[in-house]
């Protein structure tokens, strides 16, 4: 498996919380990605980032932000979280866009929001 | 956008039947259709990939088939195992709009021993 973690695992928190997730990656992948997955959904992309302080909003990024300061960590931070934010989260990097290779994910985080 | 349906939700076959599970995507610039496995508890994985300059790739037991003049692709599975129980998924990606992959609903596959 590609060395990708993500922290926390499982996250329990309550409505109107501040809630930040970490992808941290040894790989040295330029590209990393969040994702969110909840039934009848598949996956969703959140947020991605191309590099460093480089940033870009996917399908479904209303209420969360991110931010990478280094190439190994991308951090996805839901400012104000909402029941709607309960689901599974899943972190990926590539090594080129994912018009030419593959994405490997994270083990992926469990939220709920309460 | 990019726009990708997936069929059937679910499947379920006998040990050793075949399995398929089909794709549309909606922007004919696509050029690049993976498809992930998700095991229970698990986190997706790439088993098989396609790009659009090519209308089948085999790998052992899965293939792959693309038809982008109806812009459907399709996921075969022969010879099912018990292991091959999972989630798929398909994702298309197009170039355009940075690459980023849009992924379909997933099929749940379930193969009965």
């Amino acid at each position: 498996d590609a060395g990708i973690t993500q922290s926390p695992r499982h996250k329990v928190t309550e409505t109107g919380t501040p809630v930040t997730l970490r992808c941290h990656q040894t790989e040295n992948h330029r590209y990393m990605y969040w994702y969110r997955q909840d039934p009848g959904h598949g996956l969703r992309l959140i947020h991605y980032s191309y590099g460093v302080k480089d940033t870009d909003k996917g399908e479904v990024s209303d209420g969360y932000s991110v931010s990478r300061s280094k190439t190994e960590d991308f951090l996805l931070t839901l400012e104000s979280a909402t029941s709607s934010q309960t689901s599974v989260y899943f972190c990926a990097i590539s090594e080129s866009s994912t018009g030419r290779g593959e994405l490997f994910f994270g083990e992926g985080s469990r939220l709920t929001v309460l | 956008g990019e726009n990708v349906e997936q069929h059937p939700s679910t499947l379920s076959v006998q040990e050793g039947d075949s399995a398929v599970i089909k794709c549309t995507y909606s922007d004919s610039a696509s050029n690049y259709f993976p498809w992930y496995k998700q095991e229970l508890g698990k986190r997706p994985q790439l088993i098989i990939d396609i790009r659009s300059n090519v209308g089948e790739k085999k790998d052992q037991r899965i293939a792959v088939t693309l038809n982008k003049t109806a812009k459907h692709f399709s996921l075969h599975i022969t010879e099912t195992q018990p292991e091959d129980s999972a989630v798929y998924f398909c994702a298309a990606s197009m170039r355009s709009s940075g690459d980023k992959l849009t992924f379909g609903t997933g099929t749940r596959l379930a193969v009965r021993p």
